[in-house]
């Protein structure tokens, strides 16, 4: 049972337009949410998060947004560099923030290539 | 600041044959974890560790073990290595307060047993 899907395997998007990356969850305890960026060769690396009390952050070209109803967040980088070309996960904890049980649960991620 | 690190980067094993994984983070995060990624599946918890002395089961503990026995170390063994425990191996780390629970990770170890 999986409790955090990205449905797409890839994307691929031209240079400086926008890529959208989604995320579905089934957990509804679910309360943090992170992306990470993954290169290959290279462990995955923190990009941006969103708690459930917000259903938006912004981070520079990167913006997660949030919809606890739908139990669906997505990923916006604008505009797309050829740079960004990596996996990108999606992770969900639920519980008490700073607690170590509260363990991430990963998606199976989604490559984005960015065109030049 | 290394960071996390892991060693070694690569290893082939024979099917039987048993080898430890090291990851050091210089931190000083309370929190450390052990993670597989296989094609499809994502990154999946087999062991973590809330402190030094502490160890606890994960996703997929079977035919693992861990140790901590310094708060800078995580050790990940594998007494005897199956064909089903290839993969990509990392090490991740979070400081106790940390903001969204965020973790840091190594740059992985890839393991292949034939």
């Amino acid at each position: 049972d999986q409790q955090v899907k990205q449905n797409s395997p890839s994307l691929s998007v031209q240079e400086g337009r926008i890529s959208i990356l989604n995320c579905d969850y089934t957990n509804s305890m679910f309360d943090y949410f992170l992306w990470y960026k993954k290169y290959p060769a290279e462990g995955p690396t923190f990009l941006i998060s969103i708690s459930s009390i917000k259903d938006k952050n912004e981070d520079g070209r990167f913006t997660v947004f949030l919809n606890k109803s739908a139990k669906h967040l997505s990923l916006h980088i604008v505009p797309s560099q050829p740079g960004d070309s990596a996996v990108y996960f999606c992770a969900a904890s639920a519980g008490r923030r700073g607690g170590a049980t509260n363990k991430l649960i990963f998606g199976t991620g989604t490559l984005l290539a960015v065109q030049p | 600041n290394a960071g996390v690190t892991q060693t070694p980067k690569f290893r082939v094993l024979k099917t039987g044959q048993s080898m430890t994984l090291l990851c050091a983070q210089d931190m000083n995060h309370e929190y450390m974890y052990w993670y597989r990624q296989d094609p499809g599946m994502g990154l999946r918890l087999i062991h973590y560790s809330v402190g030094e002395g502490t160890t606890a089961k994960g996703e997929v503990p079977d035919g693992y073990n861990v140790s901590r026995l310094k708060k800078q170390n995580f050790l990940l063994g594998l007494e005897s290595a199956a064909p089903s425990q290839t993969s990509v191996y990392f090490c991740a780390s979070r400081w106790l307060a940390g903001e969204y629970n965020e973790q840091f990770f190594g740059p992985g170890t890839r393991l292949t047993v034939l």
